[in-house]
């Protein structure tokens, strides 16, 4: 069985402050790890996704996270944030072999930006 | 990224009254899609996998005969709440996968309102 827990389920940060999210993952196979953002009644935005390669992923936005099997986490971090970014974040968990199998989210984190 | 639409974005209707809504992938096949609930302010909970040409696979808890889903092509799967009542208002998210990248791209959301 595959989990995620994001600590924190809402953050608040300063315009230009760091953004961290954290996501702690439980899986029994090697996992495909995603981090997908929500604006207010809309779908959700793929910002990256960890798929065995490289462990630091960039994703749009300017957003990255880094994949660390020791540790089961991958945090999502921005150096700088902007008035922008404010919506909710989730961390999603995939097995590798993920073609007909659905994506198991973290409970989200709210992000809050103030000026 | 691959595009997910989905139909209407909002809905209010009578209780005891039946909505479909429409969840279309424009510019590829998914054999494959999936259906998400989500409450405000709460993470993504997955009703059903919506398999094409065969029965849905629903998950534990969800009312397969209130919740009726159907993927008869490869671009189209539909969600139909039938009977609705109160308490089936939500925000209601499709989503598909392009092949076995593991990411899931979503649809917009349906936001059903029943009075």
């Amino acid at each position: 069985a595959q989990s995620v827990t994001q600590l924190g389920s809402h953050v608040s940060v300063s315009e230009g402050a760091l953004v961290l999210l954290r996501c702690n993952y439980s899986s029994s196979v090697p996992p495909y790890l995603f981090w997908y953002v929500q604006y207010p009644n809309q779908g959700l935005q793929l910002l990256l996704k960890y798929t065995s390669a490289a462990t630091l992923v960039k994703g749009i936005n300017g957003f990255e996270a880094e994949f660390k099997k020791s540790e089961t986490s991958f945090h999502l971090t921005k150096p700088s944030a902007h008035m922008s970014d404010a919506a909710e974040y989730f961390c999603a968990v995939s097995g590798p072999d993920s073609g007909n199998t659905p994506l198991v989210f973290g409970k989200g984190t709210r992000l809050s930006v103030i000026a | 990224g691959a595009v997910v639409s989905q139909h209407p974005s909002r809905v209010i209707c009578k209780s005891g009254t039946s909505v479909k809504i429409e969840c279309r992938s424009l510019d590829f096949q998914a054999t494959t899609m999936f259906w998400y609930r989500q409450f405000p302010k709460q993470s993504l909970m997955l009703m059903a996998t919506s398999n094409e040409g065969s029965k849905a696979t629903y998950e534990q808890g969800v009312e397969k005969d209130k919740f009726l889903i159907n993927h008869a092509s490869l671009t189209l799967s539909t969600l139909t709440v039938t009977s609705a009542h109160p308490e089936d208002s939500s925000f209601y998210i499709c989503s598909a996968r392009v092949g076995y990248t593991g990411e899931l791209f979503f649809g917009e959301g349906s936001r059903l309102t029943v009075l």
